[in-house]
Parts: C-alpha cells; structure tokens; sequence
C-alpha cells in the first residue's frame, strides 16, 4: 500500500472546517484513499473514502487532488467531540486477500472551545 | 454495519502469565483482524484470522507468543502468551461487513506488572 504523510497535530477552533491534510504521492491507479479517526481510549471509526471525486457523507467531505497525489479531509463545523487522531490510508478497494490496514502516524486534531 | 464486543475491556496482568482476549461479532465475516497500539503509537496488525484455517501472521509476531483461534464465523480470540511489560498495549478486533469500511472493538487494555 502506498504511504502517506500528515501533520502531526492541528488544532480548529469549535465551530469552524477543520480541514486536514494527507499527502500520497505514490497512490497507485487502484488504490482509495480512506480516512478513520480514534477518538480517545476507543476503536478507530471509519469516516469516508474516495477514488477521484469528491465525496461527502453526513459526517465529512474528502476533496482529493485531480493528480490524486494529495487530499484534504474537511469536517465542516467541527465540534468538541471530533478531537481525535485521524489517519489517512491508501488501500486497494475491497481486494480480497488483502483487506488490512496500515496505520501511519496520523493527525492530532485538536477542537479549541 | 458491524458490532463489534471485546472481552476484557481492561487487564492487569502479571509478568510470564498469559491473557486470552475475546472478539465477538454481531454478523458472519470472513476475515478478523488482531491490531495492537502501544502507547502513544499507531496501530499495527499482528495477524489476520480466517474461519477454519491457521491466522496469517505480520512479520515481527509469531504464533508461539499470540495464538488465535477462529473456531466460528462470528467469534476469535488471541492470547498474549508468556507476557512481559513490553505487552502492555491496547489489542483491538476488526472486522469488514458488507462495505468496505472496517469496524473495530472498544479495544482491550493491558497493563502487565
């Protein structure tokens, strides 16, 4: 799987987009970009992926760059509760036989009140 | 969707002792995943269990220190044999259901003394 780079922390005040980074330049033709986050002592919690366009679902939009080479998380109005590691991952879509995940070092988001 | 229950949520265990971890799903899946997180880590796969066949191992993990059974389609388990301090660690269950989202336990927390 290709390998992604993030910031290691950001902080977003309550209420604004938090919008969060993820660089993959070496994503292959078949691979998507998925994006989990860990809330504090919990199992990582799926949040969205994509392909090439961009998506959106009730919890964040993924914009991804048209050379795919780069994509931005936004969580539009970002609350308290959405302090969290969030990881970016590249990965083959639903490829049997290798439907692991590697987990780099993430993001630290950080909800200013 | 998956529901994911871990059995213990927490433990602390003495040294050269061994810990059996539970995972059970709420639906049939055909891969489960054991992931460990050191503190202040990431997560990192220590195999992949499939229904009526031996777990597929991550380099650096072995067997003899983390067995896993997968006697159903809906349950695992993974001991931490002969534990040592450098277990201590939050070992989490994952699964995919339906989608291509992966879905994980609470996690279970182990602290060896």
């Amino acid at each position: 799987d290709a390998k992604t780079t993030q910031p290691p922390s950001m902080d977003c005040a309550e209420g604004r987009a938090a919008n969060l980074p993820c660089n993959h330049s070496t994503i292959s033709g078949n691979e998507y970009v998925y994006w989990y986050r860990q809330i504090h002592s919990q199992g990582p919690q799926y949040i969205i992926h994509g392909l090439k366009n961009n998506e959106t679902n009730e919890m964040a939009s993924l914009i991804i760059t048209e050379d795919r080479k780069s994509s931005t998380l936004i969580l539009p109005h970002a609350t308290l509760r959405d302090t969290a590691v969030y990881y970016c991952i590249v990965r083959p879509y639903a490829n049997f036989g290798n439907e692991k995940l590697t987990f780099g070092t993430g993001t630290r988001l950080t909800i200013i009140p | 969707s998956a529901v994911i229950s871990q059995k213990p949520s927490r433990d602390i265990c003495q040294r050269g002792t061994s810990l059996t971890i539970q995972c059970q799903v709420d639906s049939q899946v055909t891969m489960m995943f054991w992931y460990r997180q050191q503190p202040g880590q990431s997560l990192t796969l220590i195999a992949t269990a499939n229904q009526g066949s031996e777990a597929t191992y991550e380099s650096g993990f072995v067997i003899d220190k983390f067995p896993i059974s997968r006697p159903n389609l809906t349950f695992s388990t993974l001991t931490v044999s002969n534990m040592s301090p450098e277990d201590s660690s939050i070992y989490l269950c994952s699964v995919r259901s339906g989608g291509t989202e992966a879905f994980f336990g609470q996690g279970t927390r182990l602290t060896v003394v």
